[in-house]
């Protein structure tokens, strides 16, 4: 069946530090994939989307790229800062339903 | 524009009640989808109301249930509660049924003891 596997956190980075978090997928399908960040106490909101093989996404400085060669779909942003500490969800979308991994956290500390 | 909306922000609920949730989806959103996220994981897909209908059920029993109102707004019930059912329910809306991202309210947090 369709599934997102993410690696495990949690993620400690120092403020300015690199990030890259890896998404990879088994889909049927076609999938789209997404991002998802989820801030204390909140729900989940879209950080970034593509929805075919080579497309990039990006927001708020933050990068991933579909790879249908290797399935993947890995999150990048090259300075993380304070505020970005969250946990990231990764997700796809075959046109079924939404399937998502199970979180990573990231704390950025200054 | 509101967003996505869900009540009550915490509930606390004894083994064998049953529950209801509430969500608004956001405006101009006629999708609605339920998912439960269990501490430290992924939200995991219960159902999806469209048209007032449900469209796609995810992995879960029959104690769960749903429904959707013509403005769009639905309720999760669950019956029968048990202690695994302890998480935060997130509500997600999109205005076409499909692929389109999936907006979700900040959830309702229920223990059940």
């Amino acid at each position: 069946g369709d599934s997102v596997t993410q690696m495990e956190g949690p993620v400690t980075l120092s403020e300015e530090a690199f990030l890259t978090i890896n998404c990879t997928y088994t889909a049927t399908g076609y999938p789209s994939l997404f991002w998802y960040v989820q801030y204390p106490g909140e729900g989940l909101q879209l950080l970034l989307k593509a929805t075919k093989a080579d497309d990039k996404g990006s927001n708020k400085g933050f990068e991933a790229t579909y790879r249908k060669e290797t399935t993947s779909f890995h999150l990048e942003k090259g300075s993380v800062q304070v505020s970005d500490s969250a946990v990231y969800f990764c997700a796809l979308n075959t046109g079924n339903q939404f399937y998502f991994g199970t979180g990573t956290s990231l704390t950025v500390i200054p | 524009d509101a967003g996505v909306t869900q009540s009550p922000t915490h509930l606390i609920k004894t083994r064998g009640q049953q529950v209801t949730l509430r969500c608004s989806p956001k405006s101009g959103h006629d999708t609605v989808s339920w998912y439960q996220q269990a501490l430290g994981q992924g939200p995991q897909f219960i159902f999806q109301y469209y048209e007032e209908e449900e469209r796609q059920r995810g992995n879960f029993p029959d104690r769960f249930s749903g429904h959707q109102f013509p403005n769009y707004s639905s309720e999760l019930n669950v019956n029968a509660l048990l202690l695994g059912d302890s998480a935060l329910y997130l509500c997600a809306s999109t205005d076409f049924p499909d692929r389109a991202p999936l907006h979700f309210g900040n959830g309702t947090r229920l223990t059940v003891t």
